[in-house]
């Protein structure tokens, strides 16, 4: 169980586009269409942007989006607002009834 | 609209123990499998354990396996997480989830545990 691996940090600016990439292994990322992304800002509870690799919850902007290949799964940001601005978390499920998340990505906005 | 309360942190020396409790509203509890997930300070979330919605199966992060003991009841609408031989590095923000990580939610606020002599 693993974390999986993800960037300590990206940047851009307003109405940019950033990726955020969760690298895993077969066991997880690569094994399952079981991803989720999750944003956290500090002091609130973490809110499900992505999940299932690329659904969209109702009421996320469709300027997240996200995808899989292989063992790493992404998370685009486009159109970057000052409010998007926090830490981003990949999960995936990891078989047996086990879950593993990424280590967090701090998302700044210029 | 569904909501998570969790309860019972805490300051517990190594060794000690500590149960947390998430009370739920807004939605069917006893319809939905439920989640604890952890922050430590600084670092990452971690899964820690999830119940299935009539409790009779139970899974654990290996971190937590044989310590840590998740259970509800779905007449009182909650969801608990006992935890017994604490160690400094299970201090952390405890968040209950509806549902297993991936799902919907909602999430708590969190509780926070730290364990230090």
């Amino acid at each position: 169980q693993s974390a999986l691996t993800q960037p300590r940090s990206v940047s851009g600016s307003p109405g940019q586009s950033v990726t955020i990439s969760c690298t895993g292994t077969s066991s997880d990322v690569g094994g399952y269409d079981y991803v989720s992304w999750y944003q956290h800002h500090p002091g609130k509870a973490p809110k499900v942007m992505i999940y299932d690799v690329s659904k969209r919850p109702a009421g996320v902007p469709d300027r997240f989006s996200g995808s899989k290949s292989g063992n790493t799964a992404s998370l685009t940001v486009s159109g970057l607002q000052a409010e998007d601005e926090a830490d981003y978390y990949c999960c995936s499920y990891a078989g047996s009834h086990s879950w593993v998340f990424g280590g967090g990505t701090k998302l700044t906005v210029l | 609209e569904p909501q998570l309360v969790e309860s019972g942190g805490g300051l517990v020396q190594p060794g000690g123990s500590l149960r947390l409790s998430c009370a739920a509203s807004g939605f069917t509890f006893s319809s939905f499998a439920m989640t604890w997930v952890r922050q430590a300070p600084g670092k990452g979330l971690e899964w820690v354990s999830i119940i299935a919605a009539g409790g009779g199966r139970t899974y654990y992060a290996d971190s937590v396996k044989g310590r840590f003991t998740i259970s509800r009841d779905n007449s009182k609408n909650t969801l608990y997480l006992e935890m017994n031989s604490l160690r400094v590095d299970d201090t952390a923000l405890y968040y209950c989830s509806k549902g297993e990580p991936g799902d919907l939610g909602p999430w708590g606020q969190g509780t926070l545990v730290t364990v230090s002599s």
